[in-house]
């Protein structure tokens, strides 16, 4: 069965940089691409942008082009999202969901809380 | 950016009874590219409906998407207890990708 499975929380100090994993099984990683939500606390949906694991092409939300980076590495079927530079703005749940050319994110990892504070 | 402006924002409806939920685009939006997704507390978002009237696999018939160019609509038939949670809608053919602000059904 199709599984993401994502890093744990992480407690990072404003100014710092952090990566989130996530891992994918159950289906051919290199298929579909790999998109990534945030949440912030009591807040909705926010989509910050997607990479495609067989070629790396990315493409990110204005409002997180410059200081996310979304990588991948096809050897052990996994996505990566790093943050650089977060402020306390940043404190979200982090989603990675598989993106189905036609089903869009048909599923989703149990996301990774963020938490930014001095 | 396509902005979804979902209505209302707080549904208070009892188990049994029929909910309509409503997203509009502030432009068209391809009816092949708009899902609607459920978010229950402490879980990731669930896909319901994709394409705007495809349900998603192992999703009930008492969900059921409609819609096209602006306004679009999520109906569940029946309401089941699991039901309550948080719903949004999403466009996905143009970048970037948005989502409503969600709409919440409690249970009255």
């Amino acid at each position: 069965q199709v599984q993401l499975v994502q890093s744990g929380a992480e407690v990072k100090k404003p100014g710092a940089s952090v990566k989130v994993s996530c891992k994918a099984s159950g289906y051919t990683f290199t298929g579909f691409y790999i998109h990534w939500v945030r949440q912030a606390p009591g807040q909705g949906l926010e989509w910050m942008g997607w990479v495609v694991p067989n070629s790396g092409v990315t493409n990110y939300a204005q409002k997180f082009q410059g200081w996310v980076t979304m990588t991948r590495d096809t050897s052990i079927s996994t996505a990566y999202l790093e943050l650089s530079r977060v402020t306390s703005d940043d404190t979200a749940v982090y989603y990675c969901a598989r993106g189905d050319p036609i089903m869009d994110l048909d599923y989703w990892g149990q996301g990774t809380l963020l938490i930014v504070s001095s | 950016e396509i902005v979804l402006t979902q209505s209302p924002g707080t549904l208070s409806l009892s188990p049994g009874e029929r909910a309509t939920l409503s997203c509009r685009a502030s432009q068209s939006v391809s009816s092949t590219y708009f899902a609607w997704y459920q978010q229950k507390p402490g879980q990731a978002p669930r896909l319901l409906i994709y394409g705007t009237s495809s349900r998603a696999t192992g999703i009930p018939d008492r969900f059921s998407g409609s819609g096209s160019g602006t306004d679009f609509t999520l109906t569940i038939s029946r309401l089941e207890p699991e039901d309550f949670a948080v719903y949004y809608c999403q466009q996905y053919g143009t970048s970037p990708l948005t989502f409503g602000q969600g709409t919440r059904l409690e249970i009255k």
